[in-house]
Order: structure tokens, then sequence, then C-alpha cells
């Protein structure tokens, strides 16, 4: 089966502007997530959905960080200012359905640089 | 709220040799525990998991991990290491409810000598 897809793979961008990525689940996969994973640290997750709802935002940056999956498939994430903290990789992952029995698949990620 | 901590942030090992990696996490119920392995610039794929019964389970690759309530780890330990195990190790504790999120550790970089 065709895997979780991210684009792009490398973003480069300064500081106060604005960026998105996008990723396009596995195939019949419910529940999406975005992380963050700084340099030298674990993901952190950021949103969870489940199909086109938010079942979990409460460690996004609201004020600078939005995302969205309008038809419960492909989800786009968006920083808009960005700020030089925000340089990581961030990674989009899917499962079946949510809870953590339901192993998550990732993507590669997309490695974000702010200069 | 639950957390998990890998001590060791570097570990190097010959060829050959066994490893294990130490996770120890925190959380109010009963874990569920996973072990991730990422390889530079790719994203991170599941190695193992326990949700419940046995505590020691079998993963790919070669590896197998323990649960230790008493403890509250769950370490991954491999018998023979190769070169292509060289990657950053990651341990991660979620719950049994819906939405429940995945709380990862801080990663432990192996490098694998000749």
């Amino acid at each position: 089966e065709a895997g979780v897809a991210q684009s792009p793979r490398y973003k480069i961008i300064e500081k106060r502007q604005s960026v998105a990525f996008w990723c396009n689940p596995i195939s019949g996969h419910a529940t999406l997530y975005w992380y963050q994973q700084i340099l030298g640290q674990g993901p952190k997750l950021l949103i969870q959905f489940q199909n086109n709802g938010v079942v979990d935002d409460s460690q996004l940056p609201k004020d600078r960080f939005s995302a969205e999956r309008l038809k419960g498939v492909d989800s786009t994430l968006k920083i808009q200012p960005a700020k030089l903290e925000d340089s990581a990789v961030y990674l989009c992952a899917s499962s079946l359905g949510p809870g953590a029995r339901q192993p998550q698949h990732f993507g590669d990620g997309t490695r974000l640089s702010i200069l | 709220a639950q957390s998990v901590t890998q001590p060791d942030i570097h570990i190097t090992v010959s060829e050959g040799a066994s490893l294990e990696l130490r996770c120890n996490y925190s959380y109010g119920a009963t874990p569920y525990l996973f072990w991730y392995v990422q390889s530079p610039g790719q994203g991170l794929q599941l190695l193992l998991k326990y949700f419940s019964g046995d505590t020691l389970v079998q993963g790919i690759k070669g590896f197998e991990a323990e649960f230790k309530r008493s403890q509250s780890s769950f370490n991954l330990r491999k018998p023979s290491v190769h070169w292509s195990d060289a990657a950053e190790y990651f341990c991660a504790v979620g719950g049994n409810n819906a939405g429940n999120m995945l709380t990862f550790g801080g990663g432990t970089r192996l490098m694998v000598k000749p």
C-alpha cells in the first residue's frame, strides 16, 4: 500500500513569512496527525483529526498555526507568521482510527528552516 | 500527565554486540507502549508495541522489548546489532481512550562501530 505522502520535503523561509505543508494519508485512514519534531527531540503532537473534525489541538499554537482537513482526506498545516523557533521537521501520520491501539504510519516529513 | 524518559541520548555499540535501550514512562492508567525507529531524513517506523498480556513482546528486525510495571520501564533489546540498525529510537506511551495522544521520549541515537 502507498504510504503517507508529504510535500514539500524541504522549505526555507524568512521569519514572519507564511508557509504551508500538505499531507495525503494512507487510503482509508480516518485519523490524521500532525507532529512537530525539533532537532534532538521526540515528535510532539500538534493536532489530531478524526475524518474532518478536530479531536485534539491542545498543543497547537493557534495564534500562528492552523490546520484543516476539509474533505476528511488530505490535510494542510499552515504557519503564519513564522518564528525562528518554528524550525523543525513537521511529520504527518495516519491511522485507521483514533486511540493509541491503532498503529500510526508516518510520512517522511517536511524540514522547515527559518532564517 | 503522561511522560517518557529515555536516559541515554547517544549509545555506541560494536556490530554483533547486544543492545539495550532504556525507556521509563509515567502514565496514570494501564499504558500502551511503543518503540519506533527513525533513519535520517525519514519518518518513524513502528518496531513493536505492548498493549497487554505477555510482557515480552517481539517486533520487527529482531528487536524485542520487556514491560516491567514495577519499574515503569519498557526497554528495547536486540541480541546482535547490525550496522543497518544505526538510527534514532523513540519510545512512546499512550492510553486506551479514543483520541488519547501518544507522548514520545526524546530519543536515543544508536551508532554502530564496525
